[in-house]
């Protein structure tokens, strides 16, 4: 199975800040990488798919990239509703497996 | 709008079944792998199965093999999953998910399934 290593688990930031998480992939996946952001109670909202490609009403703070194994989503400026833990999942190879997620505190 | 609705949760004894459905409106359900991903609670998500467009694959977690069987009907733009042989730590969310390598990527809302006795 593909082991995605997520980083870090948590982070502290302040309204205005650039945040930065990264996904390693245990093996290449393409950009069969997609992004997720969940708030308590919540499911799971798909921010980025395809490594890149920004989802349908996500703002555009938000945006991905890709290089090699390694993935990286950033929020540019950090705006209190982005308080939630982020997800990332690999969905070129079964088992689809997903980050062990980052909590994103404000 | 997309959406994706799931249904058939609730409370099941150990060793019981359940079966959840899912129906997609807004957008070309044919043309999407559909996926079932659960989250239990306190715990990041994890995939559960995933079939083909055409219902001619199918794929599931080891933990789920043999249990659970992952089926669709495309007239009816619907998502199935059988639940046989449940055990507690089956209890999650369950939510269903439809992925395009080109279309993008929708989620459900999802549903409880709790399994005590």
């Amino acid at each position: 199975d593909i082991q995605m290593t997520q980083s870090p688990s948590s982070l502290s930031a302040s309204v205005g800040d650039r945040v930065t998480i990264t996904c390693r992939a245990s093996q290449g996946i393409s950009n069969y990488l997609a992004w997720f952001q969940q708030k308590p109670g919540k499911a799971p909202k798909p921010l980025i798919s395809a490594a890149y490609s920004l989802q349908s009403g996500v703002p555009s703070r938000f945006s991905g990239s890709a290089s090699g194994t390694d993935f990286i989503l950033t929020i540019s400026s950090l705006q209190p509703e982005d308080s939630a833990t982020y997800y990332c999942q690999q969905y070129i190879y079964n088992p689809f497996t997903f980050g062990g997620g980052t909590k994103v505190e404000i | 709008e997309v959406q994706l609705v799931e249904s058939g949760g609730g409370w099941v004894q150990p060793g019981g079944s359940l079966r959840l459905s899912c129906v997609g409106s807004g957008f070309t359900f044919s043309n999407y792998w559909m996926n079932w991903v659960r989250q239990a609670p306190g715990r990041g998500p994890e995939w559960v199965a995933n079939i083909k467009p055409d219902g001619n694959e199918k794929n599931y977690v080891d933990s789920v093999k043999g249990r659970f069987i992952i089926s669709r009907d495309n007239p009816k733009n619907s998502l199935y999953l059988q639940m046989n042989s449940l055990r507690a730590e089956d209890t999650a969310v369950y939510y269903c998910a439809a992925y395009s390598s080109t279309q993008g990527i929708y989620w459900g809302q999802g549903t409880l399934v709790t399994v005590s006795s």
